[in-house]
């Protein structure tokens, strides 16, 4: 398993500021995801962001909004950029670690509401 | 394409009833399956998992059996506590070209009342 750590776990923004959250793991990861669970919804993948390489961005998802960075193998980070209340949601960053490519652990989430 | 479809709730329960959550999946592969757990506040934990058709996933009580010839992985517990209140999501993963892909139902919310 895997120990994620994520900063901040909730912040209240203005419309218009950009927010970036934190993602630590305590091992070294490959694989890493970014993922938005809104209200009472279930999780829907932002991008996959691998050491190395460009974050891959799901249909709806753009980098001019939500840019990615992934500096080494134990960290990444997701900005939200020029927010709205409809970005207000939670933010979670989870891995898949070593060889157990099919099982994906999560961070605590960020918590995030747009004024 | 790849999906799951969960049972939908709000689910609420007496403390110690039996608790019955549906999953069903369709998969172009032989993917694995979850289910994860969302307390209030928290991040998704692993609950249990299987990686192939006939294994049963258990942990805390909990158990859910991979069956193929159903497409389906209910997720069941023989006597609930307050303290399994919680959001309950299936998901699978599967195998493709560039590493995993991951699919999350929809959630089922389970209250348990003392």
């Amino acid at each position: 398993s895997a120990v994620i750590s994520q900063k901040p776990s909730r912040d209240i923004c203005q419309r218009g500021t950009s927010l970036t959250i934190q993602c630590q793991v305590d091992s070294q990861v490959t694989m890493m995801f970014w993922y938005r669970q809104q209200p009472g919804q279930s999780l829907t993948l932002i991008a996959t962001a691998n050491q190395g390489s460009e974050a891959t961005y799901e249909s709806g998802f753009v980098i001019d909004k939500f840019p990615i960075s992934r500096p080494n193998l134990t960290f990444s980070t997701l900005t939200v950029s020029n927010m709205s209340p409809e970005d207000s949601s939670i933010y979670l960053c989870s891995v898949v670690v070593g060889g157990i490519t099919d099982t994906q652990y999560f961070g605590p989430g960020t918590r995030l509401t747009v004024l | 394409g790849n999906s799951v479809t969960q049972m939908e709730g709000p689910v609420t329960l007496s403390e110690e009833a039996f608790l019955t959550i549906n999953c069903t999946y369709t998969a172009t592969g032989y993917p694995s399956l979850f289910w994860y757990v969302q307390y209030p506040g928290e991040g998704l934990q692993l609950l249990l998992k299987a990686t192939k058709a006939d294994d049963k996933g258990s942990n805390k009580g909990f158990e859910a059996t991979y069956r193929k010839e159903t497409t389906s992985f209910h997720l069941e517990k023989g006597s609930v506590q307050v303290s399994d209140s919680a959001v309950y999501f299936c998901a699978l993963s599967d195998e493709v070209y560039t590493g995993n892909q991951f699919y999350f139902g929809t959630g089922t919310s389970l209250t348990v009342i003392p």
